[in-house]
């Protein structure tokens, strides 16, 4: 099992709309619907925000949505806010029973 | 509302064993899956493997030979035992809950640094 590939880090200014990608492959990503991101602040649980690709748990802001196309997976952050500032990662099933994470991206609302 | 707490030594000599418990409270730890995931300085995160609160479970193959992890479910507990550590194994350690419905990790714990040094 490989790692997904997330970009280092992402920056955008309050308001603004961001995207982070999350790479994988045919045998994690691409073959299952069950993708999901985590958001991380400092010293914190890593949070729950989106599951099996675009659905977002109950009490995550309708401001956070996922998507998927092939082996790449993506979360959009719309309306950026400060409070937004964290560690992403992307998280793949990757079948039997075993599951694949990405490098996390650090995003910094300017 | 679920919350999990990682405890255990945060200094392990190397070729030793690190041990960790993660205590689960706000709810029961029957019927679901709970893994251990980690991220070593720098890089990202690594699911480890999971136990089912039957006792059933599944490690990654890259550290299966060197793994336990089980479950009390009398103490709402699960553990880790790894083996032979090396510096490599040392990271932040996550415990986290997770279902077979929707695949994803919905409780974390806030993580627990241990480190692999003589």
């Amino acid at each position: 099992q490989s790692a997904l590939t997330q970009p280092a880090s992402v920056s955008g200014s309050p308001g603004q709309s961001i995207t982070i990608s999350c790479t994988g492959t045919s045998s994690d990503v691409g073959s299952y619907n069950l993708v999901s991101w985590y958001q991380r602040h400092p010293g914190k649980a890593p949070k729950l925000m989106i599951n099996e690709v675009k659905k977002r748990p109950s009490g995550i802001s309708n401001r956070f949505s996922g998507s998927k196309s092939g082996n790449t997976a993506s979360l959009t952050i719309s309306g950026l806010q400060a409070e937004d500032e964290a560690d992403y990662y992307c998280c793949s099933y990757a079948g039997s029973s075993t599951w694949v994470f990405g490098g996390g991206t650090k995003l910094t609302v300017l | 509302q679920v919350q999990l707490q990682e405890s255990g030594p945060g200094l392990v000599k190397p070729s030793g064993t690190l041990s960790l418990t993660c205590t689960v409270s706000g709810g029961s730890i029957s019927n679901y899956y709970w893994s251990w995931i980690r991220q070593p300085p720098g890089k990202g995160l690594e699911w480890i493997g999971y136990v089912y609160y039957s006792g059933s479970t599944k490690y990654n193959s890259s550290l299966k030979s060197r793994l336990t992890i089980s479950v009390d479910t009398s103490k709402n507990q699960f553990s880790l035992k790894l083996s032979s550590v090396t510096a490599a194994d040392t990271a932040v350690y996550y415990c986290a809950r997770h279902t077979d419905t929707t695949y994803d990790f919905d409780y974390w714990g806030q993580g627990t640094l241990v480190t692999v040094s003589s």
